[in-house]
Parts: structure tokens; sequence; C-alpha cells
């Protein structure tokens, strides 16, 4: 089992639309977590930090629910510019940073 | 303020050849990352570094990929011979700390062993 997984997609869905990604970690010991988004054959960029208490930056929301060891992304009001792949980032004790596989999403007019 | 630069872009060798790629990290940036990347997966650790002290060597498959950052600054991440297997996308990335901080990538050399 990896230490990160997520669901491959890839997820299609129209402009305006809401979608949801989650992800699972299978070491209780990750403190820290990132949502990370890479664009095709770009590099991996930070889209946000995941709290505890959840956080929130415009049309992005992140959810950490340690008890289930899954964090979540959620898109409100899709746009075309938000196609791309959505890398889910756990951040362990031993400081070793493990990327999930990712979630490729493609939002269509 | 510049962004972590690496070179080549692009490298396409014959297999059993020796190849190196080269990254300078964001200025004041203490922690430096080497990841592999295959295609439709995620970045994969393979070496990081703390100044100039490699703290997490554990994937890097040391037989035939070696790796240094003299001076805690620039890094040269070194392949040899390649194999066709070593065909991915190379990633440097850094970070100002190790614990968690965000990591800033650069855009990447893609190997391709013939």
């Amino acid at each position: 089992r990896k230490e990160v997984e997520q669901d491959p997609g890839p997820f299609n869905v129209p402009e305006g639309a809401t979608v949801a990604f989650n992800c699972t970690y299978s070491n209780s010991a990750s403190q820290s977590f990132f949502w990370y988004r890479q664009d095709c054959r770009k590099e991996p960029k930070l889209l946000m930090s995941v709290y505890s208490s959840g956080n929130e930056d415009g049309r992005f929301t992140a959810q950490l629910n340690r008890a289930s060891q899954y964090i979540s992304l959620l898109i409100r009001d899709s746009k075309l510019s938000d196609s791309a792949t959505y890398l889910c980032v756990a951040y362990t004790g031993g400081f070793k940073t493990i990327f999930g596989a990712g979630t490729r999403l493609f939002v269509k007019a | 303020e510049a962004g972590v630069v690496q070179s080549p872009r692009y490298k396409i060798i014959e297999k059993k050849q020796p190849v190196a790629f080269w990254c300078n990290p964001i200025s004041g940036h203490n922690t430096l990352y080497w990841y592999l990347q295959n295609l439709g997966q995620g970045p994969e650790l393979l070496i990081r570094y703390e100044n100039e002290e490699a703290v997490d060597d554990s994937q890097l498959p040391k037989d035939r990929f070696s790796a240094e950052r003299l001076k805690g600054v620039d890094s040269t991440l070194k392949i040899q011979p390649a194999e066709l297997g070593d065909s991915a996308v190379y990633l440097c990335a850094s970070s100002f700390g190790g614990k968690g901080d965000t990591q800033y990538f650069g855009p990447g050399t893609r190997l391709t062993v013939l």
C-alpha cells in the first residue's frame, strides 16, 4: 500500500461545477499536509496547506480528518484554468515528504 | 526573486552513458531536494540536503546515482551509467527549512535514455 493514495481520475467536469478530491495517508505520524497543483509538463506548485481546522482560499477548500487519515480538496465554480493534476502531499516524522500520484482534472466549457 | 534554476532542461543520451543535472536553489533556502517523476506519478524523493549535508538519501540508487551539494548552495545529481529505466523528469526543489516548509520546484530536466 502506498503511503499517500489518491484517486487518479481523470475527473471531467463542466465549467461551474463543484468537484472534490480525496486523499488517504497511511502514516498516522504525518504532521503536515499540502495540495500542490501541476500543469501539464510543468513543475508542481503549492496550491494550499491543509490545517486541522480546515482552510479556504477563494474557491478552494481543504480539510483534514486525522481520525480517518484523509484530506480533501473542494473546488467550487470550476474554471477552465483549473484543469491540472492535483497532488496530495504528506509530511511525516523523519522529515519525509511523500507525494501522491495525483488526480487529473479536466474542466470543459 | 529568481526561482529554482535547473539545467539542462532536456537531455537525450544512450544507455550506459553518464549524465549530470545541475540545480541552483532559491537564495537563502537551506534545504534542497532531488526528485524523480515518472509519467502519471507523483515526485519521488531521491535525496534531501540540509545545507551541505545529505540527511535523507535512502531512496537514492547508490550503485549508479550520486549527488553533491558543495558549499551548501548549488547541487549536482549524476547518473553513471544510465539505464533505459532512468528516463524520467528529474526535479529539484528547495525550501527555507526542512520541516514541512513549502517546497519550490524548478522546471525539471527531462531525461531520455535510448
